[in-house]
């Protein structure tokens, strides 16, 4: 079966840029059957979709952070990153790696979820 | 604030039922076939409980089951047991520019 793995710092100044990577295994990021997805939780908050990549590099990102934010895809390392520029303690969460089926609209499986503090 | 609305906190004896309402608008839970349910235990990633609305996926106990009613979709849980005690979200596609969104979470308290 398929499984999420982020990694990546556990804290980040503010101004700079948060990095992670999510790596995939039990099967391969380029099937074409998925979007991979980051997904983020404020401490003692909801979930919030940050954006998706296709295998092909194609990607989707949420209008509130799309300013900031970069997904891309390593398919000879079964991996996708996401970069998020200019933190604030705001963006202090929990981030989240998932799989979509293409076309459909839900996640499964999920990454066990990295925490990420903005703090100098 | 949470695209989606839903009770802070539900509920329930062991061996009873509830429901979890998740309220949304026309351009999400009501527009589309497309609501989710995920649990999360402390410390945990969320794990798919229904999708579109009323499918179990393979694994999940058939206590567990989705409905939708305009724009209002609900989770019920039947026979409630201690280690259903989580926080539940529930998601929607949406026609707006987001695509995805959420619901606020509800804790589901077995007393």
């Amino acid at each position: 079966q398929v499984q999420l793995q982020e990694s990546g710092p556990g804290l980040v100044k503010p101004s700079q840029t948060l990095s992670l990577t999510c790596t995939v295994s039990g099967g391969s990021i380029s099937s074409g059957d998925y979007y991979w997805s980051w997904i983020r939780q404020p401490p003692g908050k909801g979930l919030e979709w940050i954006g998706y990549i296709y295998y092909s590099g194609s990607t989707y990102y949420n209008p509130s952070l799309k300013s900031r934010v970069t997904i891309s895809v390593d398919t000879s390392k079964n991996q996708f990153s996401l970069k998020l520029s200019s933190v604030t303690a705001a963006d202090t969460a929990v981030y989240y790696c998932a799989r979509a089926p293409r076309g459909q609209w839900w996640f499964d499986p999920w990454g066990q979820g990295t925490l990420v503090t903005v703090s100098s | 604030q949470s695209a989606l609305t839903q009770p802070a906190s539900v509920s329930g004896s062991p061996g009873q039922s509830i429901t979890i309402s998740c309220t949304g608008t026309s351009s999400d839970v009501g527009g589309y076939n497309y609501v989710s349910w995920y649990q999360q235990h402390p410390g945990k990633a969320p794990k798919l409980m229904i999708y579109e609305v009323s499918n179990r996926p393979s694994g999940v106990s058939n206590r567990f089951s989705g409905s939708k009613s305009g724009n209002t979709a609900s989770l019920t849980i039947s026979g409630l047991q201690a280690e259903d005690e989580a926080d539940y979200y529930c998601s929607s596609y949406t026609s707006s520019s987001t695509l995805w969104v959420f619901g606020g979470g509800t804790k589901l308290t077995v007393l």
